[in-house]
């Protein structure tokens, strides 16, 4: 298994252009979510989907937007990045609630964006 | 307003020697806790977690206690070891299946050879 996959590594966008960052996990996860980290701050979410076809907000979902078309993606996409944008972004996934349990989330390895 | 809260940014101790790292929380609707490690340019690694009907769970050298009342939960890692040197995060979850995890800031743990 290749667990959360990332891409891209890094990415340097100027204001007003738009980006998808991709973000994949093989391990049939119901749930993925998107957080970024910032310098200083903890990880924050941004959006989450509790199933293909199901998406809601986090804490800090403004200026993204999100799609889930299948259990495997879960891409992010900023229309028209912004400054305070730059930021670490990480795609996680869990087992959702069919697993019974309380689970936890495996996180990607991260997205670096430099917004200009 | 930060529902999580990682009071101290950095900590240092010997090898061999017990790494405590703190965390709080205000929400009295958190009633899963995590601890996740993280290594630069790396995701979060998940470390151990604890249910708030318990107040201690121990996985190997990793034990977290919670003091519900207090709404304060504690990793203690012994021995600590260099490896262990990275960034530690709280988190909090509402939820059993935790989809909407609330982080605190982190503290960076070395361990000194």
């Amino acid at each position: 298994n290749a667990g959360v996959t990332q891409t891209p590594k890094f990415q340097v966008l100027k204001t007003g252009q738009s980006m998808t960052l991709q973000c994949a996990q093989d391990m049939n996860h119901e749930y993925m979510s998107w957080y970024r980290q910032d310098p200083g701050m903890g990880l924050r979410l941004i959006h989450y989907s509790v199933g293909a076809g199901i998406t809601d907000q986090g804490e800090v979902p403004n200026g993204y937007n999100v799609s889930r078309s299948t259990t495997e993606d879960f891409p992010l996409r900023l229309l028209s990045a912004a400054p305070s944008q730059t930021s670490v972004y990480f795609c996680a996934s869990s087992r959702g609630q069919t697993s019974g349990n309380t689970d936890t989330q495996y996180f990607g390895p991260g997205t670096r964006l430099t917004v200009l | 307003d930060q529902q999580v809260k990682q009071n101290s940014p950095s900590l240092s101790v010997q090898e061999g020697r017990i790494s405590i790292l703190n965390c709080d929380y205000t929400n009295s609707m958190f009633d899963y806790f995590l601890w996740y490690k993280k290594y630069p340019a790396e995701g979060p690694t998940f470390l151990i977690s604890i249910s708030s009907i318990k107040d201690k769970n121990e996985d190997g050298r990793f034990t977290v206690f919670l003091n519900k009342s207090a709404k304060h939960l504690s990793l203690h890692i012994v021995p600590s070891q260099p490896g262990d040197s990275a960034v530690y995060f709280c988190a909090a979850s509402a939820q059993r299946a935790n989809s909407k995890l609330t982080f605190g800031k982190g503290i960076t743990l070395s361990v000194r050879p």
